[in-house]
């Protein structure tokens, strides 16, 4: 019974296709976050959404556009895909309370780009 | 802006402790966090503390907290092969649009 499952979990594409990631929870969390993570391991934020309702979006390139049809969804697509996209993509969500916000992860997505 | 910095690398004997050091930069932290990523995998939660208290321990685990340094330390005692892995720091804040600010990772490394 996976609590955050994405798809798919490997991902080899030339540059300049278009392609998406899924992100599913069924933790009945409100907020969902994707995460990037580099060659070296950094991991930065790219998006938050909260009840479908975007919060956070940290300086990402315009090609990357984050969908949330529902609570228990966000999506990632990204145009015109360039080398430097190459990484793991973290699909994450907690329940934003008072007190700790606990993210849980997917198994992550990782993104090759020839 | 918040950052958050850890070193690279820890190795450790089987058995012995392991300290992994934390230090960040943003004095309105309410929660500091540490997360466990094993390879091909995401992170897990391992432990939490919030920013009034100084120490919390489960289990093996101890989580030393010094507000005025900035400071965050994971101890882990009797360390075992299964506690190999990156082991990451995160800080919360007010005001911080509920996203977890993340260290650089610390490889830790557990020989026999």
């Amino acid at each position: 019974d996976t609590a955050v499952s994405q798809t798919p979990k490997y991902l080899v594409t030339q540059m300049g296709n278009d392609k998406s990631i899924k992100c599913e929870q069924n933790l009945g969390h409100d907020t969902m976050y994707w995460y990037k993570q580099d060659s070296k391991k950094f991991l930065k934020i790219m998006f938050s959404y909260n009840n479908k309702e975007l919060i956070i979006n940290e300086t990402v390139p315009n090609r990357f556009s984050p969908k949330s049809p529902d609570k228990a969804h966000l999506n990632l697509h990204i145009n015109s895909l360039e080398l430097g996209d190459s990484a793991v993509y973290f699909c994450a969500s907690s329940w934003t309370g008072t007190g700790a916000n606990v993210l849980t992860f997917g198994a992550g997505s990782r993104l090759t780009v020839l | 802006g918040e950052d958050v910095e850890q070193s690279l690398f820890l190795s450790v004997r089987e058995g012995d402790s392991s300290v992994i050091n934390c230090t960040y930069t943003d004095s309105s932290s309410t929660y500091l966090y540490w997360y466990k990523q094993e390879p091909g995998a995401g992170l897990q939660l391992l432990t939490y503390i919030f920013s009034n208290m100084d120490m919390k321990q489960d289990q093996r685990l101890t989580v030393l907290l010094n507000k005025k340094d900035k400071h965050l330390s994971l101890r882990i005692a009797d360390t075992q092969t299964g506690d190999s892995a990156i082991y990451f720091c995160a800080e919360s804040s007010t005001g911080g649009g509920n996203k977890l600010t993340f260290g650089t990772g610390t490889q830790l490394k557990v020989e026999l």
